[in-house]
């Protein structure tokens, strides 16, 4: 299995909605990421993942929370959301420190927040 | 903090080569990479420089300097397949990836 699956691939969700993203590989990778991508923009970078703790936040709002309940699951959950969250999700994974091998990223999850 | 800088649009006939560029600005470098990206689908990786020189995989080719902290995406054989965009993406660290503003190719017959 060479993929990272992401659940939902839609969802709309209010302004004082709870929801979560869910990320899933079983290539063995121990390195996670969630980046966030707007139209026409590049992926930016959210939170790594590394052995299953959370390695480096990248100043992202606590309405965003981030969890890795084992090696091949990473999740996003979301509270209190604004318009302007809206965007494409994207989950990755990597071999941990090996660059050379690339990231392996999901199709996302397209959010948008009413 | 880092800055990675691509033309924006490029646009190459079918058959030709074309050489996307890649000029960044970074504390602390591991290494460059680059990644395609069809609208709608996901990144998919193309390549990566840790060290000066050229990398080739297939059609593929990509070139890094690191003292002018520049590269390049070269892709040969242009197919209309290869209408995407390509993002250069530097890593700081052993386990980060930030992407470059990203070029957008457009393949004509």
């Amino acid at each position: 299995d060479t993929e990272v699956t992401q659940t939902p691939k839609h969802l709309v969700m209010g302004m004082t909605n709870k929801k979560s993203l869910k990320c899933e590989q079983h290539m063995g990778h121990r390195a996670m990421y969630w980046y966030k991508q707007k139209a026409k923009k590049p992926p930016e970078l959210m939170f790594v993942y590394s052995y299953e703790k959370l390695s480096i936040n990248e100043s992202v709002p606590s309405r965003f929370s981030p969890e890795c309940p084992n090696s091949s699951l990473l999740n996003l959950h979301l509270h209190a959301l604004q318009p302007e969250d809206s965007a494409l999700y994207l989950c990755a994974s990597s071999q941990e420190g090996q660059l050379f091998y690339g990231y392996t990223f999901g199709s996302g999850t397209r959010l948008t927040v009413v | 903090g880092q800055s990675l800088e691509q033309p924006s649009e490029v646009t190459a006939v079918e058959g030709a080569i074309v050489q996307i560029n890649c000029t960044y600005q970074t504390s602390g470098f591991y290494g460059l990479s680059w990644y395609q990206q069809h609208d709608g689908g996901a990144p998919t990786f193309l390549s990566y420089n840790a060290l000066d020189g050229l990398e080739e995989t297939g059609r593929f080719s990509s070139f890094l300097s690191r003292s002018d902290s520049y590269g390049y995406l070269l892709l040969q054989e242009l197919q209309m397949k290869d209408s995407a965009s390509y993002f250069c993406a530097v890593s700081t660290g052993a386990n980060n990836l930030f992407f470059g503003t990203g070029t957008r190719l457009t393949v004509i017959p």
